[in-house]
């Protein structure tokens, strides 16, 4: 199913409690993504990274951090200084020369 | 600072008929032109991408237009099906993609 997984689908939170999304890709990729969608809106991108132990901020990065230790994983952390965390989290992956950037299946998470 | 703007916001069609959406990028050194299709719920997938270099490329009723010095590009599908019913983002790149706000497709049968 492409190859990258999100996990979990549904994710529930109280504010003020901070929650991480997981993201593996088996696809040997260099490049990893996270993207936020909210409803009527594309995708706006919160951090990325090019290669392992590096990784730069995106367009929305406050409130949020990663790690890329490992090739295959690049996990977020929502932390409580996020103002809205409301979101659909998307990651994806792509590496030289395509430049396809491969999705996974998204995390719907929900913090009351 | 770097955006893609992508009109219709929605659009309806008749089974049948052809669509066209269009985006409009920013950043002049944008070289790589994909649209993605998201399904209800599902993740977005690559339909047809362009690169700079092109200024059509066709996959059977997909296509896709470029045009540098206007900073336009568009997607047109034809002879529509129910089944092409999706919320279509395109996005441009430079160094990093950057996505228009998606048109919701809905193809009347």
């Amino acid at each position: 199913d492409g190859g990258i997984t999100q996990s979990p689908k549904y994710l529930f939170r109280k504010e003020g409690q901070n929650v991480t999304l997981s993201c593996e890709q088996n696809l040997n990729h260099d490049a990893m993504y996270w993207y936020r969608q909210d409803p009527g809106q594309g995708l706006r991108l919160i951090y990325y990274s090019q290669i392992v132990n590096d990784f730069q901020k995106g367009d929305i990065a406050e409130g949020y951090s990663v790690s890329r230790e490992k090739k295959e994983s690049f996990p977020l952390t929502v932390t409580s200084a996020q103002k809205n965390p409301t979101a659909f989290y998307l990651c994806a992956s792509s590496t030289p020369p395509t430049e396809e950037q491969y999705f996974g299946p998204g995390t719907r998470l929900t913090v009351t | 600072g770097e955006n893609v703007e992508q009109h219709p916001s929605t659009l309806s069609v008749q089974e049948g008929d052809s669509a066209v959406i269009k985006c409009t990028y920013s950043d002049s050194a944008s070289n790589y032109f994909p649209w993605y299709k998201q399904e209800l719920g599902k993740r977005p997938q690559l339909i047809i991408d362009i690169r700079s270099n092109v200024g059509e490329k066709k996959d059977q009723r997909i296509a896709v237009t470029l045009n540098k010095t206007a900073k336009h590009f568009s997607l047109h599908i034809t002879e529509t099906q129910p089944e092409d019913s999706a919320v279509y983002f395109c996005a441009a790149r430079f160094y990093k993609l950057i996505f228009g706000s998606g048109t919701r497709l809905l193809v009347r049968p």
